[in-house]
């Protein structure tokens, strides 16, 4: 059972550029989400996604995107890399929202310079 | 979600009961009340949660206050591999998570 798996692992980004951070579950969750992590912080809410086609805002999604076209993928987009955006990217999921528990990818580490 | 205060950091002998404190008076009467741990370069990793009891797993316990404004973590006989940061989240009526700066645990050998 693979979970929540997170690829690429870690990224250097020029400022500028664009990507696309890939997230997929196998646990036929409906809740997804998408947070980043600041060294020494705790972690931000960036998008969540409530299921196939429903995603809503979180804390901070200024500079991202996302989409959720089937229930396993949650990829979220950068446009226009900026060196704000370094930091640790983690995906998760859930099968009930914040009732229950929640699965966390490994994280991606990104960096622009 | 509910606000959240917990101490910046806590430390523990191996071995010995860890009960790590959490504040979440503003908590509404459906938010239940998480916690997570992240271990060093982890994602985090859920470790329990309830709404008005106390509740038990194989990780850890959960005392819940009666007014619910705060609860405690009990991790029983700390080892070496509960060194993390925990985290405690009020919340989960609306669907979302929300973390705050956590609790680093140190345990000492």
């Amino acid at each position: 059972n693979a979970g929540v798996t997170q690829t690429p692992k870690f990224r250097i980004l020029k400022i500028g550029q664009s990507m696309t951070l890939q997230c997929t579950q196998d646990m036929n969750h409906n809740y997804m989400y998408w947070y980043r992590q600041d060294p020494g912080m705790g972690l931000k809410l960036i998008y969540y996604s409530v299921g196939a086609g429903i995603t809503d805002k979180g804390e901070v999604p200024n500079g991202y995107n996302v989409s959720r076209s089937t229930t396993e993928d949650f990829p979220l987009r950068l446009e226009l890399a900026a060196p704000s955006q370094t930091s640790v990217y983690f995906c998760a999921s859930s099968a009930t929202g914040g009732l229950t528990e929640a699965f966390f990818g490994q994280g991606t580490r990104l960096t622009v310079v | 979600d509910a606000k959240t205060t917990q101490p910046n950091s806590m430390e523990s002998n191996e071995e010995e009961p860890v009960h790590l404190p959490c504040n979440h008076s503003t908590i509404s009467g459906t938010d239940y009340i998480h916690w997570y741990r992240q271990l060093p370069s982890q994602g985090p990793e859920y470790v329990i949660h309830g709404l008005t009891s106390n509740v038990n797993n194989r990780m850890a316990s959960l005392a819940i206050a009666e007014d619910r404004k705060s609860s405690t973590l009990i991790l029983h006989r700390a080892t070496l591999r509960d060194a993390a940061v925990y985290y405690c989240i009020g919340g989960g009526s609306n669907y979302k998570l929300t973390f705050g700066k956590g609790t680093l645990l140190t345990v000492n050998p």
